[in-house]
């Protein structure tokens, strides 16, 4: 079946610095969708690419789908101690199932 | 507008027991999902519909049962409870139409002593 990974699993990042996480589809995508959980809450929607190769920017949060539509990637520039959190990535193949990704949890060190 | 509504958000049960995880959204979404959370584990979807009526299987799907008899309730049964089903479960809805996320509820967080 389908099956998403996401690197890396933790990321400690000092207060300021930039950061990137990476996501791996084994299959083709139709859309890819990131999330962010908060500690203790649950998954909140960020955004969805649809497009090969599409950058999409919210303030310092940068996503961007690969070529193949199999990969992309989140960067976050600046990283503030509200970055927290663990980041999902979530695509979506042929047919309705969204499957996520393992996360990556965000620890920010003031 | 409440958005997506779980009941119980805890709950603890004895292994055999059965219960019910109730969900509910307002939104008039025709997409409703079931995901349960470990522990370093991400989300793995349990079942999904995608309209009244109409429900299938996700990834890890044993030991549950749904139904969709109205496009706003998506209740999860326990059929026979047992200590690997302890997590915390997510129900999440979305329209079908292209650029809507899903939204999720706050969860149930289930222990099976």
């Amino acid at each position: 079946g389908q099956q998403v990974m996401q690197i890396p699993q933790y990321q400690h990042v000092q207060e300021g610095e930039d950061f990137t996480t990476y996501c791996n589809s084994s299959t083709t995508l139709s859309n890819i969708q990131w999330y962010k959980q908060r500690p203790g809450g649950h998954p909140v929607f960020l955004i969805q690419l649809v497009k090969s190769g599409e950058v999409k920017k919210q303030k310092r949060l940068t996503f961007q789908f690969g070529e193949a539509k199999k990969n992309s990637s989140l960067h976050i520039t600046a990283t503030q101690t509200t970055d927290v959190g663990t980041y999902f990535c979530a695509g979506q193949a042929a047919g309705n199932k969204l499957t996520f990704g393992g996360g990556t949890r965000v620890l920010v060190k003031p | 507008n409440a958005g997506v509504t779980q009941t119980p958000k805890f709950q603890v049960l004895k292994t055999g027991q059965s219960m019910t995880l109730q969900c509910a959204q307002d939104m008039n979404h025709e997409y409703m999902s079931w995901y349960r959370q470990d522990p370093g584990m991400g989300l793995r979807l349990i079942h999904y519909s995608v309209g009244a009526g109409i429900t299938d299987q996700g990834e890890v799907p044993n030991g549950y049962n749904v139904s969709r008899s109205t496009t706003e309730d998506f209740p999860l049964r326990l059929l026979s409870a047992a200590p690997s089903q302890t997590s915390v479960y997510f129900c999440a809805s979305s329209y079908s139409q292209p650029n809507y996320g899903y939204t999720f509820g706050s969860g149930t967080r289930l222990t099976v002593v």
